[in-house]
């Protein structure tokens, strides 16, 4: 089955700063990459996805990339702003069959003002 | 509804008794999840439901979990003789896959306490 790997487990910037979080798969069926944001008490919410025939996208502030060969995807954030600090969850799926959902470990990313 | 729904929002429940944790899902998401947080902790895998069938239940921790899905809506997770380490909060998603893209919604959680 798919196994996800996520790092750093905490990342600390300074306010303004880039940040970049890393997710490995295992999978090669895996074709869809969603990424989430739990916020301190509240539940984990879709930011932003890509799929595996795209090698980036990009969302205001935020980004993904995708290297297919080397079957690893990673979050960006640019310009962060206290509102950022959160913990980040990268998933990985193969949208054919009945596939479950399989999580990165989280990041816990921390502004400083 | 707008979004997945849980309830209850809490429970505290005595060590040795039985709990039902309910989900309702977005009409439509054939696919539903089970996950289990500790605090502090990552999202932990329980049961995936597709339609009201379970192709993986390998996250269930013991035989005193089990899950149903009837209807290919509503879902409930039963702990029977809850445990301390049973304590946590219990999220459920749903999804609707399709061509392209299969996008979890989850829900508020329900946050078990045994004492």
């Amino acid at each position: 089955g798919e196994n996800v790997e996520q790092h750093p487990s905490t990342l600390s910037v300074q306010e303004g700063d880039s940040a970049v979080i890393k997710c490995t798969y295992s999978d090669s069926a895996s074709n869809y990459f969603p990424w989430y944001k739990q916020e301190l008490g509240k539940r984990p919410q879709l930011i932003i996805d890509i799929r595996s025939n795209v090698g980036e996208k990009k969302d205001q502030r935020i980004a993904v990339t995708l290297n297919k060969t080397a079957k690893h995807f990673s979050l960006h954030i640019t310009e962060t702003q206290p509102e950022d600090s959160a913990v980040y969850f990268c998933a990985a799926i193969p949208i054919q069959g009945a596939q479950k959902l399989v999580f990165g470990q989280g990041t816990r990313l921390t502004i400083n003002p | 509804g707008a979004g997945v729904s849980q309830s209850p929002s809490n429970k505290v429940t005595e060590k040795g008794k039985d709990v039902e944790l309910r989900c309702d899902p977005i009409s439509g998401h054939t696919a539903l999840y089970w996950y289990r947080q500790r605090l502090g902790q990552g999202l932990e895998f329980l049961i995936y439901f597709q339609g009201n069938s379970a192709p993986d239940k390998s996250g269930l921790p013991s035989d005193r979990f089990s899950a149903e899905r009837t209807g290919e809506s509503v879902s409930t997770l039963t702990i029977q003789r809850t445990q301390q380490e049973d304590s946590a909060v219990y999220l459920c998603a749903s999804s609707l896959v399709t061509s392209g893209s299969s996008r979890g919604f989850f829900g508020p959680g329900t946050r078990l306490t045994v004492l």
